[in-house]
């Protein structure tokens, strides 16, 4: 199987706070994570790549001082929402890869509501 | 820029019938393409895979289709279940890309019983 797991699954918080949000691989190794953002009824937006022990590769007009990614190993990385905004409440999902293959899979998502 | 475009945003199926789910793409450098589904308020599950160098895979009751000179890829879904309505999303890679995969805007799958 290839199990991707994330944590919370639901963070509320006040504006102006800080949020990590955690993504790991359980039953595998996973070279590259992916994080993206969807709105309602709107397709994946890749916000961002990560690959392990390097600096993340952000999308265009996505801010990386806001959206710090950290991808200490190969079995988690982490997202972590800055100073957060009312703006910036959204559904956040990582995705994982083995090294040598395109296929992604997907955590269960995060729900983030800034108040 | 949309590169991969699902231009039916929802479909509605009576079960046991076929669903057909259209995705077509803009890139000819594409090489890899995958079918996600997903329900909301979860993460998108892994359907399906096609390599550019295929026309066809088949997994059980889901096969997808390639027709790279028309730019176009199919998922189909032989029998539909009413447990198949969901949001298909299909997504498109390029070759030494690092994976990085561009979706579609997704179809809403409706399978009535």
């Amino acid at each position: 199987g290839a199990v991707v797991s994330q944590h919370p699954s639901r963070v509320i918080c006040k504006s102006g706070t800080s949020v990590k949000i955690e993504c790991r691989s359980l039953d595998f190794q996973a070279t590259t994570m992916f994080w993206y953002r969807q709105f309602p009824k709107q397709s994946l937006m890749l916000m961002a790549t990560s690959n392990e022990g390097s600096k993340a590769t952000y999308e265009q007009g996505v801010e990386k001082d806001k959206f710090l990614i950290n991808h200490a190993s190969l079995t988690l990385s982490t997202l972590t929402v800055t100073s957060a905004h009312p703006e910036d409440s959204s559904f956040y999902i990582c995705s994982a890869k083995r090294g040598g293959s395109d296929t992604q899979y997907f955590g269960p998502g995060t729900r983030l509501t800034v108040l | 820029d949309q590169q991969v475009k699902q231009n039916s945003p929802s479909l509605s199926v009576q079960e046991g019938r076929i669903s057909i789910l259209n995705c077509d793409y803009t890139n000819s450098m594409f090489d890899y393409f995958l079918w996600y589904k997903k329900y909301p308020a979860e993460g998108p599950t892994f359907l399906i895979s096609i390599s550019s160098i295929k026309d066809k895979n088949e997994d059980g009751r889901f096969t997808v289709f390639l027709n790279k000179s028309a730019k176009h890829l199919s998922l189909h879904i032989v029998p539909s279940q009413p447990g198949d309505s969901a949001v298909y999303f299909c997504a498109a890679s390029k070759y030494n890309q690092g994976g990085k995969l561009i979706f579609g805007q997704g179809t809403e799958l409706s399978v009535k019983p």
